[in-house]
Order: C-alpha cells, then structure tokens, then sequence
C-alpha cells in the first residue's frame, strides 16, 4: 500500500469548509483513496472513497488531483461533532482488504 | 441493519492467561478484519478472513491468532499474554465480493478494551 502523508493537526471554525489535506505521491494505479475518521474512544467511521474521480455523499466530497499523488477530504459545514482524527488510507486490489494507518490530522472545530 | 458488534467491550487478564474475543459482522459481509490500537504504535492490522480463510496477515507474533465461521462470524484469540497486548481491538466487515472487484468501505464496531496486568 502507497504511504499516505498528512498534517499532525488542523483547526476549523464551526460552520467553515474543512479541507484535509493528503499527499499520496506513490499511489499505484489500482489502489484506491480512503478516508475514514476516528472520534475519541470510539472505533474508526468510514467517511468516504475514491479512486480518480472526485466523490460526494452525505458526509463529506473528495477531490483527487488528476495525477493522483494527492487529495483533499471537504467537510462542507464543520460541527462541533466533527471534531476527530482523521485518517487517509491508500489502499487497493482485490484480496487486499489491509488497511494501513497512519498517524491521521487531529481536527478540531472551534466554537 | 445492525452493525458490527464485538463482545466482550472490556476484559482484565493477567499475563500469561489466555483471550479469546468476539466479533459478530454485518448481515451479509463476508470479510472481517481484525486490528489492534495501542497509544505507541497506532492502530495496526492483524488479520483479515474471508470465507473462513486468513487471506491477510500482519506483522504479529504466533501468540495472535483467529478463525472465522460459516456464518461470517470471528474470533481471535491471544496467547500467553503479556503486559504490551494491552490495547484497544477493532473488528471491521466489508461487503467484498468475488472475482475481479474491490473499493469495498469497511465498517468498524466499537472495540473491545484489553486491559493485561
């Protein structure tokens, strides 16, 4: 699995655009982009995933880089709840179900 | 649908006892996986079954070991404990197929808190 590289931490105002940076430059072309969050205690909450195409549902929008080597986790409106570590995972192939996490970007939403 | 429950959630052994903890998956995924967090190293893979087969393994000794049932059901046991296997253990199931497909998310249930002393 390609190595993912992340921010150690981030701030967001409440109610602003949360945009989670991760570098992935040795991403192979089979391996797809995950983004899952971890709030304290609890075990880890699939957000979303991606493999070339940007991606959006109900929790959050995913912009891949056409050259794939980064990408960029949006929350459009951040609440108080949303306050997590945050983990992008590159990870791909059929019968390759690992997951491989980093350390993540620890958000926090400021009131 | 229900998600992924483990039982027991929390469990005090001494070392050199013996574990065994549980994880019921999510109606109708077949793959389960299985990870440890600890506060040093993060949240790392153990193993992962898929039709009762390990498919995948990580970088832990022999004293980690599982098993998967017909029904998707899993266990993983830990020998011979020892003080470092203190840690936080997280089922997780996907609904991956078979054949040539992937990009499967993977549902984690809440854990089960290891405490060894």
């Amino acid at each position: 699995d390609a190595k993912t590289t992340q921010p150690p931490s981030m701030d967001c105002a409440e109610g602003r655009a949360a945009n989670l940076p991760c570098n992935h430059s040795t991403i192979s072309g089979n391996e797809y982009v995950y983004w899952y969050r971890q709030i304290h205690s609890q075990g880890p909450q699939y957000i979303i995933h991606g493999l070339k195409n940007n991606e959006t549902n109900e929790m959050a929008s995913l912009i891949i880089t056409e050259d794939r080597k980064s990408s960029t986790l949006i929350l459009p409106h951040a609440t108080l709840r949303d306050t997590a570590v945050y983990y992008c995972i590159a990870q791909g192939g059929f019968g390759n179900e690992k997951l491989t996490f980093g350390t993540g970007t620890r958000l926090t939403i400021i009131p | 649908k229900a998600g992924v429950t483990q039982t027991p959630r929390y469990l005090i052994k001494t070392r050199g006892q013996q574990v065994t903890l549980s994880c019921s998956p999510i109606s109708g995924h077949r793959s389960v996986s299985w990870y440890q967090q600890t506060p040093g190293q993060g949240l790392q893979f153990l193993f992962e079954y898929f039709s009762e087969t390990q498919r995948n393994k990580g970088n832990f000794p022999g004293r980690f070991s599982g098993r998967q049932f017909s029904n998707s059901r899993s266990e993983m046991n830990v020998s011979t404990l020892e003080l470092g296997d203190s840690a936080l253990y997280l089922c997780a199931s996907s609904l991956v197929g078979t054949g040539a497909s992937w990009g499967y998310e993977q549902y984690f249930g809440p854990g089960t808190r290891l405490t060894v002393t």
